[in-house]
């Protein structure tokens, strides 16, 4: 069965560093879904893209974060200048349709960062 | 502010009996409501989706129902396994957002 799949699996990283969490979304899937999840709390959703353009973002995805597809099948999250408060568990999803109109999202195994 | 609220932290419910697990929303229009199964440093895992017009929904053991003038879900996992212990996820859709709840955690005792 199709998967998401992110790597990496773990990254340890300095504050003011700059991080790439990479992903893989199924490969029929149009729709792409950042997410994150500091430890003991809740998913928090951080931005959808569609057509190669976000097509909506929380508050918390503010201007040190940035999403691009650089080809047909990675689709990435940056963090430009890494604080302790980013360290959290890092989930990327997919979907055939927007996730608004019901469709099911398939979520990846995450990335768990952590910002020392 | 929008908020969704699942009724406990942690559910302790006994081998074969019925799980029933609460999710209550305000200042929120959804027009889903999905629930998901997350396992200790997995993603989460669909399980049910509901519409805004539909009052009940069916899957093998699991049933949801969504009352959208209580502004509540109820989700019930019926002949309870221990292998169903996880945390279970409510989360609402509307536009292209989906905003989850903090989750219950279910342990089924054996």
């Amino acid at each position: 069965e199709p998967e998401v799949t992110q790597t990496p699996s773990h990254q340890v990283t300095q504050m003011g560093q700059e991080v790439i969490l990479r992903c893989v979304p199924i490969s029929n899937h149009l729709y792409f879904y950042w997410y994150r999840q500091i430890l003991g709390q809740k998913v928090e959703f951080l931005v959808s893209f569609y057509n190669n353009e976000i097509s909506e973002k929380s508050e918390i995805f503010d201007d040190q974060f940035s999403v691009e597809r650089p080809d047909g099948s990675n689709f990435t999250l940056k963090i430009r200048s890494t604080k302790l408060e980013d360290s959290a568990m890092y989930f990327c999803a997919s979907s055939v349709l927007a996730g608004g109109l019901g469709e099911t999202q398939y979520f990846g195994p995450g990335t768990r960062l952590l910002v020392l | 502010s929008q908020k969704i609220e699942q009724n406990s932290e942690a559910l302790n419910i006994q081998e074969g009996k019925t799980a029933t697990l609460t999710c209550n929303y305000t200042n929120y229009s959804p027009a889903y409501l999905q629930w998901y199964r997350q396992d200790p440093g997995r993603g989460p895992v669909f399980l049910l989706l509901i519409r805004e017009n539909e009052k009940e929904k069916r899957k093998e053991r699991l049933k949801v129902t969504f009352d959208t003038t209580l502004k509540q879900s109820l989700f019930h996992i019926t002949a309870s396994q221990p292998a169903d212990s996880a945390t279970y996820l409510c989360a609402l859709a509307r536009d292209d957002k989906i905003i989850f709840g903090k989750g219950t955690r279910l342990h089924i005792l054996p």
